[in-house]
């Protein structure tokens, strides 16, 4: 069964700081890896989405890498603004064909301070 | 891009009633809609798999007569939940996949509570 996890559950940073955010998964047969932000209260938003066949997506501030093999993920963020303020979930499709669930992650919590 | 509509984002309603939430894709066709059911700082726990024309497909320990899922169009499922009670008060969220893009669009979410 496929477990993905993200550390940490939360974090705060000042605002300009670049960070990062991690999420690993147990099975790496996966097919893509989404990451999503979710503010209060509100439905996902998608970040960027990558397939398995690559290691990096990039969308503005945001930089997303995969190493499918060792099953971790990590959510980039440069130069943090207070409306990157959000909870970030990753999560996880294992296959194409007949299985089209998305496993979520627990969620990184992440406040920018002003 | 795509874009899932959910409506009502909010509603109460008296214990023993039925609600019904809606999902639509907007500018795509979704033979495969998603219900997950999202607890306050947890993250999102699949409920059902919604397919257009047929039967939906529930998570194991989901009641199928309590969460009653119609997919009756290739841009609308419905979630009903049945006689609610105060415990499934909670948040609900449908998404669709859009299959151009690859990746999975989420509407914006529905609070039940239940009284």
């Amino acid at each position: 069964k496929q477990e993905v996890t993200q550390i940490p559950a939360a974090l705060s940073v000042p605002e300009g700081e670049n960070l990062v955010l991690n999420c690993s998964f147990t099975d790496s047969a996966i097919y893509n890896l989404q990451w999503f932000r979710q503010d209060p209260g509100k439905g996902l938003t998608s970040l960027l989405l990558i397939q398995s066949s690559q290691r990096e997506q990039t969308s503005g501030r945001l930089n997303a890498s995969l190493d499918k093999s060792s099953g971790r993920s990590t959510l980039y963020i440069a130069a943090s603004q207070p409306g990157d303020s959000a909870t970030y979930l990753c999560a996880v499709k294992e296959s194409n064909f007949g299985n089209e669930k998305l496993t979520f992650g627990t969620g990184t919590r992440l406040t920018i301070i002003p | 891009g795509a874009v899932v509509s959910q409506h009502p984002s909010r509603v109460i309603c008296k214990s023993g009633t039925s609600v019904k939430i809606e999902c639509r894709s907007l500018d795509f066709q979704a033979t495969t809609m998603f219900w997950y059911r999202q607890f306050p700082k947890q993250s999102l726990m699949l409920m059902a798999t919604s397919n257009e024309g047929s039967k939906a497909t529930y998570e194991q320990g989901v009641e199928k007569d309590k969460f009653l899922i119609n997919h009756a169009s290739l841009t609308l499922s419905t979630l009903t939940v049945t006689s609610a009670h105060p415990e499934d008060s909670s948040f609900y969220i449908c998404s669709a996949r859009d299959r151009g893009h690859g990746g999975y669009t989420f509407g914006s979410g529905t609070r039940l509570t239940v009284v």
